[in-house]
C-alpha cells in the first residue's frame, strides 16, 4: 500500500527564509505527487503537482525517485504563506483517490 | 458558479445517535469523496463513490456509510456515533479535466 510521510507537524521560519517542506512517500510504482494548501479558513486547494513542472506562488516541487521523496521549496518566505500543507500521491488508475500525508503547518514570522 | 457545499458546518451530536452529513456539488463531477481530518492523521479517506449507484470503502470506513442516488450528492451517514468519530469532516468532487480534486468547507462534528 502507498504511504506519503511529512515529518515536521510544525515548521516556523522568519519571513524572507527560506522554507522546504518535506514530503516522503513509499509506492513501488510510479505515482503522482500534489501538494495542497489549507490558508486560515479557507478551503483545502491544490497548490502544485509534479507533471506540472511549475512554479505556484514561488513555491517549487521536484520529484526525485531515487529518494522516493517530493519536497516543497520556497527560496523567501512571506507572511501570506502561512498554512497547512499536505503532500499527497496518487496511483496508477486510481487518478482521483488521494493518499494525504500528515500535513505540515508553517508559519511565517516577522 | 458550480460549486461544493457541505451541511451542516458544525453540529454537536450525543453518542449513539445518527447523523448524517450532506455534501452537494454542482459540477456534475463522477467520483466523490469523504475525508476526516485529525491533528496527527492528516486526511485520511472514508468512503469514495466513482458514479450513480457505485460506493466503496476507504481507509477508516468503520462506523459510517454513503449513498450516491445521483450525482450531484453523496451523504456521509454515522449510524451510531461515538467520540472517536469527533472531527473535521471534508467532501471532495474530482474534476477529470483538470485532474483535480474540489473540497468542500468542511463540517465540524463534536459527538459527546
Amino acid at each position: 500500500a502507498q504511504r506519503v510521510t511529512q515529518p515536521e507537524k510544525l515548521l516556523s521560519v522568519f519571513k524572507g527564509a527560506p522554507v522546504e517542506l518535506k514530503c516522503n512517500y513509499s509506492y513501488s510504482g510510479s505515482p503522482e505527487l500534489f501538494w495542497y494548501v489549507q490558508y486560515s479558513r479557507q478551503r483545502l486547494q491544490l497548490l502544485l503537482r509534479h507533471i506540472s513542472r511549475e512554479s505556484i506562488k514561488g513555491f517549487t516541487a521536484d520529484l526525485n525517485k531515487g529518494e522516493t521523496s517530493f519536497h516543497l521549496k520556497k527560496p523567501f518566505a512571506q507572511e501570506e504563506d502561512s498554512a497547512m500543507y499536505y503532500c499527497a500521491l496518487t496511483t496508477t488508475g486510481t487518478a482521483s483517490k488521494l493518499t494525504f500525508g500528515t500535513g505540515t503547518r508553517l508559519q511565517v514570522t516577522l | 458558479d458550480a460549486e461544493i457545499t457541505q451541511s451542516p458546518r458544525h453540529k454537536i451530536t450525543e453518542t449513539g445517535r445518527q447523523v448524517t452529513l450532506a455534501c452537494h456539488q454542482t459540477w456534475n463531477h463522477n467520483n466523490m469523496f469523504w475525508y476526516r481530518q485529525d491533528l496527527g492523521h492528516g486526511l485520511r479517506l472514508i468512503h469514495y463513490s466513482y458514479g450513480v449507484q457505485d460506493t466503496n470503502k476507504g481507509e477508516v470506513s468503520d462506523g459510517y456509510s454513503v449513498s450516491r442516488s445521483n450525482t450531484e450528492d453523496l451523504p456521509l451517514t454515522l449510524e451510531s456515533a461515538a467520540s472517536s468519530q469527533t472531527s473535521v469532516y471534508f467532501c471532495a468532487s474530482f474534476d477529470e479535466g483538470a485532474g483535480e480534486l474540489f473540497f468542500g468547507e468542511g463540517s465540524r462534528l463534536t459527538v459527546l
